[in-house]
């Protein structure tokens, strides 16, 4: 069973277009988080949110609780975008995705 | 500002041997935890100390045990390892349960 499931799993996209990594999730949470993995394999942390919508920079999160899912969108894309961006719930314990891997090619 | 500090980052284990993977922060987190990361699949979390002196399992403890040395430090052993445990291992921590999570840099295991 996955708690968490990402799509796409994998996704290619041009310098400069708009993208959409989406997150549903079937168990109660208080938070969830979008992480990024870059290639070299670190683990950051992007957003932590519990409603509504977040913006840093050209990242941009959304949660909708009542459908149980969330979005992660980046505009204007650059190839240092390309990374998996995984995406975590908090209910009693953290539940993650396997992750959207995403390439930009310039 | 060193955050989480893992060691090592790289090990060769054979069949059977024993090593203990380190685990440090140095923002007064309460929470500590150990996840193993496998191709196609999530992180799966191992075991996690919610607070000093507390550990609990996770998802996949077998063949592993934790101790947490104090409140900064949380270490993972593997008492016999198994080729099954050829893994990349993060070790994380929070300020509390849902909050945050910092990872360290993880440290890639191979067991021949």
């Amino acid at each position: 069973k996955n708690e968490v499931e990402q799509s796409p799993q994998n996704l290619t996209a041009q310098e400069g277009e708009f993208i959409t990594i989406n997150c549903s999730y079937s168990v109660g949470i208080s938070a969830l988080h979008w992480l990024q993995q870059h290639p070299g394999g670190g683990i950051v942390s992007l957003f932590m949110l519990s409603s509504g919508k977040k913006k840093h920079g050209r990242l941009i999160a959304t949660i909708n609780i009542q459908e149980k899912h969330s979005s992660l969108h980046i505009t204007a894309s650059h190839p240092r975008d390309s990374a998996v961006y995984i995406c975590a719930v908090a209910g009693n314990q953290f539940y993650f995705g396997t992750g959207t891997s995403l390439t930009v090619i310039p | 500002n060193a955050g989480v500090t893992q060691t090592p980052k790289f090990q060769v284990l054979k069949t059977g041997q024993s090593m203990t993977l380190q685990c440090a922060q140095d923002m007064n987190h309460n929470s500590m935890y150990w996840y193993r990361q496998d191709p196609g699949m999530g992180l799966r979390l191992i075991y996690y100390s919610a607070s000093e002196g507390t550990t609990d399992k996770g998802e996949v403890p077998n063949g592993y045990n934790v101790s947490r040395l104090n409140k900064r430090e949380f270490s993972l052993r593997l008492e016999s390892a198994a080729p099954s445990q050829t893994s990349v291992y993060f070790c994380a921590s929070s300020l509390s349960g849902a909050n945050v999570l910092t990872f360290g840099a993880g440290s890639r295991l191979t067991v021949l």
